[in-house]
């Protein structure tokens, strides 16, 4: 089973800051990583598939990176819309398991 | 427009049995994997299968194998997850989402809303 770890769990940041999340994968997985954004009550949007390509729709102030088992997620410029929790996947061979999530915070 | 539409939320005893649903429209049902994910409160993202509509293939993740059930019915556009005897910790928020076509894994780029199934 690969386990997909997460880091930070939560982030403190102000609006206009520059912010980068971390996702590790237990074996390589390149190039099905997801980035997944969810606020309270709300169900998760997919940000980002294939590691790097952006959602249509999905601002440019939110890129992707990465190969093999390591990848982040960065949001420039954060906006007060941008404060929800966020989530990393992969999606290999029809298995699909999450991280654990980032809390991105105001700071 | 790709819609998902879930289920409304249910209150249910331990012991009973349930079937939640989501009905899909705006694409081709049978031509793309359907995926169940579980939101314990306050906790994150959990898949627990996926079903390909179009041959009722069903793969499960290792943590639900045995618990639940996804069925789904091409002429109606839906799917289902259904449980034989619910538990306390079978209280939760699931949702359902849209995954690949048959030829390419996918992301979940599509979700429903999330039906709440509480357990007590």
């Amino acid at each position: 089973d690969i386990q997909m770890t997460q880091s930070p769990s939560t982030l403190s940041a102000s609006v206009g800051d520059r912010v980068t999340i971390t996702c590790r994968a237990s074996q390589n997985i390149s190039p099905w990583l997801a980035w997944y954004q969810q606020k309270p009550g709300k169900a998760p949007k997919l940000l980002i598939h294939m590691a790097s390509s952006l959602k249509s729709g999905v601002p440019s102030r939110f890129s992707g990176r990465g190969s093999g088992t390591e990848f982040t997620l960065t949001i420039s410029n954060l906006q007060p819309d941008d404060f929800a929790t966020y989530y990393c996947q992969q999606y290999n061979n029809n298995l699909y398991n999450f991280g654990q999530g980032t809390k991105l915070e105001i700071k | 427009e790709v819609q998902l539409v879930q289920s409304a939320a249910e209150v249910k005893k331990p012991g009973e049995s349930q079937r939640i649903s989501c009905r899909a429209s705006g694409y081709i049902f049978a031509d793309y994997w359907l995926a169940w994910v579980r939101q314990m409160p306050g906790k994150g993202l959990e898949w627990m299968g996926v079903i390909y509509p179009d041959d009722a293939d069903v793969r499960y993740s290792p943590s639900f194998e045995g618990q639940v059930t996804i069925s789904a019915d091409k002429a109606t556009s839906t799917a289902y997850l259904q449980w034989n005897s619910l538990e306390a910790s079978d209280t939760a928020i699931y949702y359902c989402a849209r995954g690949g076509d048959g030829y390419n894994y996918g992301a979940f780029d599509f979700w429903g809303h999330g039906t709440l199934v509480t357990v007590s």
